[in-house]
């Protein structure tokens, strides 16, 4: 059973526009959540975490949002640039077990020119 | 190194044979994983080591899967008599400290795994 989803597998937002990249989980026991970043050929880079105490963590252009409530969590990326396309991975961890995350499928986000 | 390195970059096995992929990790990182991504899906948890010591294993799909890092350093990760749903890209990460949340994992690019 997935309990990290990513339900939108593409997103492709114009250079200089807004890109909103979605994640819903189902266990609220969670307590971090983590976004990566995966070029083709090459592994995951981290981009940005937040703790389940925080709702909201920012580095730059990119922002997470955290909906407790709503089990839901997005990144912001303002503004957008084409060097953005890649696929975003969100992940999630217990304080107890940390060394395991549970992974989202993946969205591909692609920044037009 | 400068990063992950993990050997070969892509693999073919025909059914029924062993494999071995290799893991080397960001010299003096302490802790190691191994992570399955099959086509279009995340990448999934298999195995965590902490210096040579293999701490957690329980992602590991069947006991046809092992894997080692006896020196604390190099890891293999191994999977007996392929089968075609191991046809995956094999991640291996490592990150600095004994693990702890929110710590950040370093990836190699991964064994693309294709059995025929």
């Amino acid at each position: 059973d997935q309990q990290v989803k990513q339900n939108s597998p593409s997103l492709s937002v114009q250079e200089g526009r807004i890109s909103i990249l979605n994640c819903d989980y189902t266990n609220s026991m969670f307590d971090y959540f983590l976004w990566y970043k995966k070029y083709p050929a090459e592994g995951p880079t981290f981009l940005i975490s937040i703790s389940s105490i925080k709702d909201k963590n920012e580095d730059g252009r990119f922002t997470v949002f955290l909906n407790k409530s709503a089990k839901h969590l997005s990144l912001h990326i303002v503004p957008s640039q084409p060097g953005d396309s890649a696929v975003y991975f969100c992940a999630a961890s217990f304080d107890r077990n940390f060394n395991k995350f549970y992974f989202g499928s993946g969205t591909k986000l692609n920044v037009k020119p | 190194g400068a990063g992950v390195s993990q050997s070969p970059r892509y693999k073919v096995a025909k059914r029924g044979q062993d494999v071995a992929l290799r893991c080397d990790p960001i010299s003096g990182h302490v802790s190691l994983f191994w992570y399955q991504q099959a086509l279009g899906q995340g990448p999934e948890f298999l195995t965590y080591f902490q210096n040579e010591a293999q701490l957690d294993k329980s992602g590991l799909p069947s006991d046809r899967f092992f894997a080692e890092r006896p020196e604390g350093s190099v890891s293999t990760l191994k999977i007996q008599r392929t089968q075609q749903e191991d046809s995956a890209v094999y991640l291996c990460a490592s990150s600095l400290e004994p693990y702890r949340a929110n710590e950040k994992l370093f990836f190699g690019s991964g064994t693309q795994l294709s059995v025929l």
